[in-house]
């Protein structure tokens, strides 16, 4: 089993419409949490941390539910340029090695 | 927000040559790097983490000898991949942490990542 896992998608989302997606890991004693977004052929870029109360960024969700390990993404009102592939990443310690998920691709369609 | 800088972007070479791929933090000190690889829909993959002054620390699996990293200031990291073949085709990326921001979150900021195709 992976230590992070994503569904690939792709998430096909009409424009204005809202889309979720989650990311399972392994490890419970995971403390730092993040979500990055990467664009084809580019660098992961930090989307927002995750935090155990859960934030939210304009129209960025993110949520942590450590009961059952897994940290989700909601994207309200989504935009055209909302389109890319969200990686989650997971750190046992605030100094621990990063754990990706392979990403899950969203395409925003007009 | 931190900057991590490539270089460089994109680079083609024949098989059996050595390339070398630099990593810089601009407004930063970073005593620690880590290189990762990606293939193709794929997660990053943690190669190795470069440590200023010292060795490098390699994941199991990475050959040390072929993926050399040299850290030789804190702010500029080196990965040579020596002798490379087609299938080291990939997009590499640094990424370092800011450990002297009072603010430091502990996310990772990322260069803008290597194309390396062998040909």
């Amino acid at each position: 089993r992976k230590e992070v896992e994503q569904d690939p998608g792709p998430f096909n989302v009409p424009e204005g419409a809202t889309v979720a997606f989650n990311c399972t890991y392994s490890n419970s004693a995971s403390q730092s949490f993040f979500w990055y977004r990467q664009d084809c052929r580019k660098e992961p870029k930090l989307l927002m941390s995750v935090y155990s109360s859960g934030n939210e960024d304009g129209r960025f969700t993110a949520q942590l539910n450590r009961a059952s390990q897994y940290i989700s993404l909601l994207i309200r009102d989504s935009k055209l340029s909302d389109s890319a592939t969200y990686l989650c990443a997971v750190k046992p310690d605030s100094w621990g090695k990063f754990q990706f998920g392979a990403g899950t691709q969203v395409v925003v369609t007009p | 927000g931190a900057v991590v800088s490539q270089h460089p972007s994109r680079v083609i070479c024949k098989s059996g040559t050595s390339v070398k791929i630099e990593c810089r933090s601009l407004d930063f000190q970073a005593t620690t790097m880590f290189w990762y690889r990606q293939f193709p829909k794929q997660s990053l993959m943690l190669m190795a983490t470069s440590n200023e002054g010292s060795k490098a620390t390699y994941e199991q699996g990475v050959e040390k000898d072929k993926f050399l990293i040299n850290h030789a200031s804190l702010t500029l990291s080196t990965l040579t991949v020596t002798s490379a073949h087609p299938e080291d085709s990939s997009f590499y990326i640094c990424s370092a942490r800011d450990a002297t921001s009072g603010t430091n979150t502990g996310e990772l900021f990322f260069g803008e990542g290597s194309r390396l195709t062998v040909l």
